[in-house]
């Protein structure tokens, strides 16, 4: 099946700082992709749709200045916590659809996930 | 909008034995897809299952099974002979059209020797 990558697996940042968190299809192209949080123990939210070439589109309830999202290439999409603070520490997954047609053209591919701990 | 609910926060069944998975959803949608994931202690989600909703026809795969009751909004998991590699948590997910998933709160399911 397709792979989605995510990079860092994991990150600790010091509260008030930037951290990118990037999502890549590695062997597939992908005109949108989409970011979910999930706390521990608890559910997948989706927080925001990632499209090409355009902006993103966030979920109800999600600040779109302190997550920026950006989809530079058919294959990159890239999550940016502004300012983080520790309420901000939690498990950023990304995912993105087959694209190879058919009727589960829309199937997720998920990344492995990125653990970020604000201190 | 879509809501989903899973009613089973954990489930527990020994080896070889058989566990059903409840799923109850609402959407408005008229073409949409249904998944059911698993996520693992590594957290990496993994697609279990999938089930077209014009399609009557129950999906399945190999030891997995889905009951689907399209009037109802019902879509179960039946995981037989289980081992004890399906110890993870299980997602309920409709998908709409654009692909764009909602998921349930999660069943844990522990399969024990």
């Amino acid at each position: 099946g397709a792979v989605v990558s995510q990079h860092p697996s994991r990150v600790i940042c010091k509260s008030g700082t930037s951290v990118k968190i990037e999502c890549r299809s590695l062997d597939f192209q992908a005109t949108t992709m989409f970011w979910y949080r999930q706390f521990p123990k608890k559910s997948l939210m989706l927080m925001a749709t990632s499209n090409e070439g355009s902006k993103a589109t966030y979920e109800q309830g999600v600040e779109k200045d302190k997550f920026l999202i950006n989809h530079a290439s058919l294959t990159l999409s890239t999550l940016t916590v502004t300012s983080a603070h520790p309420e901000d520490s939690s498990f950023y997954i990304c995912s993105a659809p087959n694209g190879a047609g058919g009727p589960f053209r829309n199937e997720q591919f998920f990344g492995p996930g990125t653990r970020l701990t604000v201190l | 909008a879509q809501t989903v609910t899973q009613s089973q926060p954990e489930m527990s069944v020994q080896e070889a034995e058989t566990v059903t998975l409840s799923c109850t959803y609402d959407t408005s949608e008229n073409n949409y897809y249904l998944f059911w994931y698993k996520q693992p202690p590594s957290r990496q989600m993994i697609l279990v299952i999938r089930q077209e909703a014009y399609k009557q026809q129950n999906a399945t795969e190999n030891r997995f099974s889905v009951n689907f009751q399209k009037a109802a909004k019902s879509f179960s998991l039946k995981i037989s002979d289980s081992q004890l590699g399906d110890t993870a948590m299980y997602f309920c997910a409709p998908s709409d059209s654009w692909g764009k998933l909602q998921f349930g709160a999660g069943t844990q399911v522990v399969v024990t020797p």
